[in-house]
């Protein structure tokens, strides 16, 4: 049964500062890895989509990496805005697509 | 593209009653949607996996008899909270599956559901 951690719960951050969220995963057989964002009382935003043969994509400021063998993926994001300030979750897609398991999220606060 | 669309985007209800909740491909024909709830401050959790025309796949422990789930077309599905109560007040977001390489799913905005 997939376990998705996320680490760490909460950051605060100066404007401008580069950042990385963490999240593992406890199995490898996973079909594919997406890093969500979701605003306050508001439906998830799909950041990144990362297949199961990928290591990384990119997107704008962000960047996300796929590590299967140490079951552990990463979310970059470059100069951190106060806009960015989220709740981001990271979830595991098992077979074809299905069953997106999420992580409990990192609640991220970028200050001015 | 790949737009969801959730209706209503919140509702308040007296207990005893049923709602329903719709989930709307916009631009796109999803053979398969999610049904997900969320908690305050928790993150998501799978409730069921509706196939268009065919009875949805419950998750353990969701009650499919309290969450009936209809999934009559490629565009469309419902979720019904049957004779709802103050512990069925969540947040219930759906998605739906893009059929591509990816397979990836996009998410609605959320209905809240409050039960008094």
């Amino acid at each position: 049964k997939q376990e998705v951690t996320q680490i760490p719960a909460a950051l605060s951050v100066p404007e401008g500062e580069n950042l990385v969220l963490n999240c593992s995963f406890t199995d490898s057989a996973i079909y594919n890895l997406q890093w969500f964002r979701q605003d306050p009382g508001k439906g998830l935003t799909s950041l990144l989509l990362i297949q199961s043969s990928q290591r990384e994509q990119t997107s704008g400021r962000l960047n996300a990496s796929l590590d299967k063998s140490s079951g552990r993926s990463t979310l970059y994001i470059a100069a951190s805005q106060p806009g960015d300030s989220a709740t981001y979750l990271c979830a595991g897609a098992g077979g074809y697509g299905n069953k997106l398991v999420f992580g409990a999220g990192t609640i991220l606060r970028v200050k001015s | 593209g790949a737009v969801v669309s959730q209706h209503p985007s919140w509702v308040i209800c007296k207990s005893g009653t049923s709602v329903k909740i719709e989930c709307r491909s916009l631009d796109f024909q999803a053979t398969t949607m999610f049904w997900y709830r969320q908690f305050p401050k928790q993150s998501l959790m799978l409730m069921a996996t509706s196939n268009e025309g065919s009875k949805a796949t419950y998750e353990q422990g969701v009650e499919k008899d309290k969450f009936l789930i209809n999934h009559a077309s490629l565009t469309l599905s419902t979720l019904t909270v049957t004779s709802a109560h103050p512990e069925d007040s969540s947040f219930y977001i759906c998605s739906a599956r893009v059929r591509s390489l990816y397979n990836e799913q996009f998410f609605g905005p959320g209905t809240r559901l409050t039960v008094l």
